[in-house]
């Protein structure tokens, strides 16, 4: 069974500039979830998405926005890009909602880098 | 905003056992969770531990809980090299929300 694909897998931009990533959770698997992952403050929760309803949300501002389509798949949009979105973005997928019990499957990430 | 706090570094002799800590606030932890990621790639769980258990042993891993304390630990018996990697420390209380660490390097000398 074919794993959590994100891509791309590297990505520069500049301030200002807006960017969407994309997730291709595994086969059946319903929840999509994205981190931040920065050495500053670490693995931060972004947001999840379950049956193309975003479920959960973490603390981040509007900027940072998602969706998910009918097949699960999942995007990622970060508007209005600043130097400290920089960072290694996770997509997740998992059976059921939640992290409760639900093994998250992760993917090998998006290096976004912003100049 | 709850926490969760591990050490940076550790550093092991190939074939010693390694034992990872990590300390938690959220007295309504849930589940508890180790997850490791390696150079290039993304997370990938490796035990959870449920609250209202105290140990778990998974092959050559085994995972402590003391609830009291709010402190878990992850223990690899016989590390060998392909152990080395960073490991997360996550836990769940009443959101569904997880908490992760910072990680924690584990290097393995031969």
């Amino acid at each position: 069974k074919a794993g959590v694909t994100q891509t791309p897998r590297y990505l520069i931009k500049t301030r200002g500039q807006q960017v969407t990533l994309s997730c291709s959770p595994i086969s059946g698997h319903r929840s999509v979830s994205w981190y931040q992952q920065t050495p500053g403050q670490g693995l931060q929760f972004l947001f999840e998405y379950f049956s193309e309803t975003q479920r959960n949300k973490g603390n981040f501002p509007g900027r940072f926005s998602g969706r998910q389509f009918s097949n699960s798949r999942s995007e990622m949009n970060v508007s209005t890009l600043e130097l400290g979105d920089s960072a290694l973005y996770l997509c997740a997928s998992s059976l059921g909602l939640g992290f409760l019990g639900n093994e998250q499957f992760f993917g090998p990430g998006t290096r976004l880098t912003v100049l | 905003g709850e926490d969760v706090e591990q050490s940076l570094f550790l550093s092991v002799r190939e074939g010693d056992s390694s034992v990872i800590n990590c300390t938690y606030t959220d007295s309504s932890s849930t589940y508890l969770y180790w997850y490791k990621q390696e150079p290039g790639a993304g997370l990938q769980l490796l035990t959870y531990i449920f609250s209202n258990m105290d140990m778990k042993q998974d092959q050559r891993l085994t995972v402590l809980l003391n609830k009291k304390d709010k402190h878990l630990s992850l223990r690899i018996a016989d590390t060998q090299t392909g152990d080395s990697a960073i490991y997360f420390c996550a836990e769940t209380g009443g959101s569904y929300i997880p908490t992760f660490g910072r990680g924690t390097s584990l290097i393995v000398h031969p």
